[in-house]
């Protein structure tokens, strides 16, 4: 079954502890990206990759860091998080040519306290 | 910039009814548009899609279409069921692969 999985799913973390929220997909796409989803907001895009060792900033990237390693793989590492890190957080893949929609992951719920 | 703007929400409709949700950008060059729907608990699922002008995107009875020159992309269903209701969201792809996403418009459909 072609899918984006997140993981974890839920997490609540201290404020300053590192963490990794994992991002795979199995669809062989070159295009990744992360965003968040806050209340009134709609989505706002933290970072995307068009390939692998090729990542860019998208509209909210401070506080975040990403890499792509692998094709399937786009981790999304937060250094220090702090609480207004705290938000819902999307992971996407697609295919870099035309039709380009994404494809989502189910989504990981971040508490930062 | 690049933006998108859709009508507030929430939507309440009954069943059967006519439904039309805006949605106006702001983009340099040619974007692709976008609606997604969400429901309760899930990430986003592709709903419809326009890559150039006078497009029209359909699926499961939902329409809109891409006009380039109002820079606008209605979402609209002729005949809304209770399984419509869920979050939806306009969407543009710029040409430089940067998704720009409106803030949501939560529907609900009642019997």
């Amino acid at each position: 079954e072609a899918q984006v999985t997140q993981n974890p799913r839920y997490l609540i973390t201290v404020t300053g502890k590192k963490l990794t929220v994992t991002c795979s997909q199995n669809m062989n796409h070159e295009y990744m990206s992360w965003y968040r989803q806050d209340p009134g907001l709609g989505l706002r895009q933290i970072y995307y990759s068009m390939n692998v060792e090729v990542t860019d900033k998208g509209d909210v990237p401070e506080g975040y860091k990403v890499s792509r390693k692998e094709k399937r793989n786009f981790p999304l590492i937060l250094e220090s998080p702090s609480p207004n890190q705290t938000s819902l957080y999307f992971c996407a893949s697609g295919v870099t040519g035309q039709p380009n929609e994404a494809f989502f992951g189910q989504g990981t719920r971040l508490t930062v306290v | 910039g690049n933006s998108v703007t859709q009508m507030e929400g929430p939507v309440t409709l009954s069943e059967e009814a006519f439904l039309t949700i805006n949605c106006t950008y702001t983009a340099t060059g040619y974007p692709s548009l976008f609606w997604y729907v969400q429901y309760p608990g899930e990430g986003l699922q592709l709903l419809l899609k326009a890559t150039k002008a006078d497009d029209k995107g359909s699926n499961k009875g939902f329409e809109a279409t891409y006009r380039k020159e109002t820079t606008s992309f209605h979402l609209e269903k002729g005949s809304v069921q209770v399984s419509d209701s869920a979050v939806y969201f306009c969407a543009l792809r710029t040409t430089g692969n940067q998704f720009y996403f409106g803030t949501g418009t939560s529907l609900t459909v009642i019997p």
